[in-house]
């Protein structure tokens, strides 16, 4: 059974580097025709994806985020890494792991999220 | 880079039926969408996707009630005998070669 789970801290002080890591069950992430990504979802806001991954470590990101995103992935670890750094309290949201095809949306797949909070 | 619009907010009676919409920005009318449905205080689900052409197709698990069409530049999620259950957000979600978008959600009240 597939599972996603994020995992970090709940508590990031101002211009500090936000680490996340996404652990993925249930399947492999270098056996898979999958991209791995992020999205994010402010307190009472909607969704924004973040960026997305492949295996190989191809990744792409949202071009409307000015943030300095930073995706990478561990196969041997099965598990794929999230770092923005210089955080600041817009940063705060619930950050989502999730499965995804780069043309298809089959397959889609979400983790349960985390909440990080900025603030000193 | 597309673009998704969806209304804020809809409302329909237990057991009616409701129909969302999401609209592709100009350019952009054969994109396939995804629907995801965000329940309170839940992660999203996803639920199907929708194709230009009309096709639409669920992921395992999702109920009969759900359904998917097309027409031009919008995607509709077509809810069936409206069950307390499905007073979630729902959002749609598109791509291209650049990026991925979603819109702004829909809040679906179930009177």
């Amino acid at each position: 059974q597939l599972q996603l789970q994020e995992s970090g801290p709940g508590l990031v002080k101002p211009s500090e580097t936000l680490s996340l890591t996404c652990a993925v069950s249930g399947a492999s992430i270098s056996r898979s025709t999958y991209y791995w990504g992020w999205i994010r979802q402010p307190p009472g806001k909607g969704l924004e994806w973040i960026g997305s991954i492949y295996y190989s470590g191809r990744t792409y990101y949202n071009p409307s985020l000015r943030s300095p995103f930073t995706i990478s992935v561990d196969t041997s670890k099965n598990q794929f890494s999230l770092k923005l750094s210089s955080v600041t309290a817009a940063d705060t949201a619930v950050y989502y792991c999730a499965r995804h095809l780069f043309y298809d949306s089959s397959g889609y797949f979400w983790g349960q999220g985390t909440m990080v909070t900025v603030s000193s | 880079q597309p673009v998704l619009t969806q209304s804020s907010s809809a409302s329909a009676s237990l057991g009616s039926s409701v129909k969302l919409t999401c609209t592709l920005s100009s350019g952009h009318n054969n994109h396939i969408i995804a629907w995801h449905q965000q329940q309170p205080e839940k992660a999203p689900r996803y639920l199907m996707k929708v194709e230009g052409s009309g096709r639409y197709n669920k992921e395992s698990g999702v109920p009969d009630r759900f359904s998917g069409s097309s027409s031009g530049a919008d995607r509709y999620l077509t809810i069936s005998n409206l069950q307390s259950e499905d007073e979630a957000d729902y959002y749609c979600e598109t791509w291209d070669s650049n990026a991925r978008v979603f819109g702004g959600g829909t809040k679906l009240t179930v009177l």
